[in-house]
């Protein structure tokens, strides 16, 4: 299993500019999540997935895209990039067990893409 | 409003000086807090999920207890490999969302 991946690991766009960061995992997880890191703030929510064709909002949506085609993909798309959005964005998903809580299973994170905006 | 607080933001240790890694919160019904470790330039990895007081899981050097308004992490002798940033996150009840604290930065000198 190549667990959670992201697609590119380092970018910079300049403001005004799109992109679409990609996640993958082939761990057939239901559950996938856009996350940001920045200095000082944590880990915040972006948008999350709980299957292929359910999206929902996180935290900090503005700005934002997603969509899920299929339980493997979870791409993140920035519609119009700003300063603002520069940051370290993880994808992470976790399994669901028939009998168990969701919560037990493993969230796996993946490396990261540094994004840059100027 | 669901919070995470963790303390102290950084912590120096030497090797074999045992400490504990404080999180608390404030969540409208706990369904799970979650514990990671975040070495620089990686993806936070998965340590520890708890779900009620008084529950308690190890792994290794480390020990996830929890309490109904905190949760500590104890290490145990620590080694110059546990140096990395631990983060804690909680999940309300009735929500898929994991809430997380900003962090706290060991390091352990040999």
């Amino acid at each position: 299993n190549a667990g959670v991946t992201q697609t590119p690991k380092f970018q910079v766009l300049k403001t005004g500019q799109s992109m679409t960061l990609q996640c993958a995992q082939d761990m057939n997880h239901e559950y996938m999540s856009w996350y940001r890191q920045d200095p000082g703030m944590g880990l915040r929510l972006i948008h999350y997935s709980v299957g292929a064709g359910i999206t929902d909002q996180g935290e900090v949506p503005n700005g934002y895209n997603v969509s899920r085609s299929t339980t493997e993909d979870f791409p993140l798309r920035l519609l119009s990039a700003a300063p603002s959005q520069t940051s370290v964005y993880f994808c992470a998903s976790s399994g669901w067990a028939s009998g168990r809580r969701r919560s037990e299973e493993t969230q796996y994170f993946g490396p990261g893409t540094r994004l840059l905006v100027l | 409003e669901d919070q995470v607080t963790q303390s102290p933001e950084a912590l120096r240790l030497q090797e074999g000086e045992s400490s504990s890694l404080n999180c608390s919160y404030t969540v409208s019904g706990l369904r799970g807090l979650f514990w990671y470790r975040q070495d620089p330039g990686k993806g936070p990895e998965f340590l520890f999920t708890l779900y009620s007081a008084g529950e308690e899981k190890e792994k290794e050097r480390l020990k996830a207890t929890l309490t109904k308004k905190e949760s500590f992490l104890h290490i145990t002798a620590p080694k110059p490999e546990d140096s990395a940033t631990y983060l804690c996150a909680v999940q309300a009840g009735g929500t898929d969302k994991l809430i997380f604290g900003t962090g706290t930065r060991l390091q352990v000198f040999p």
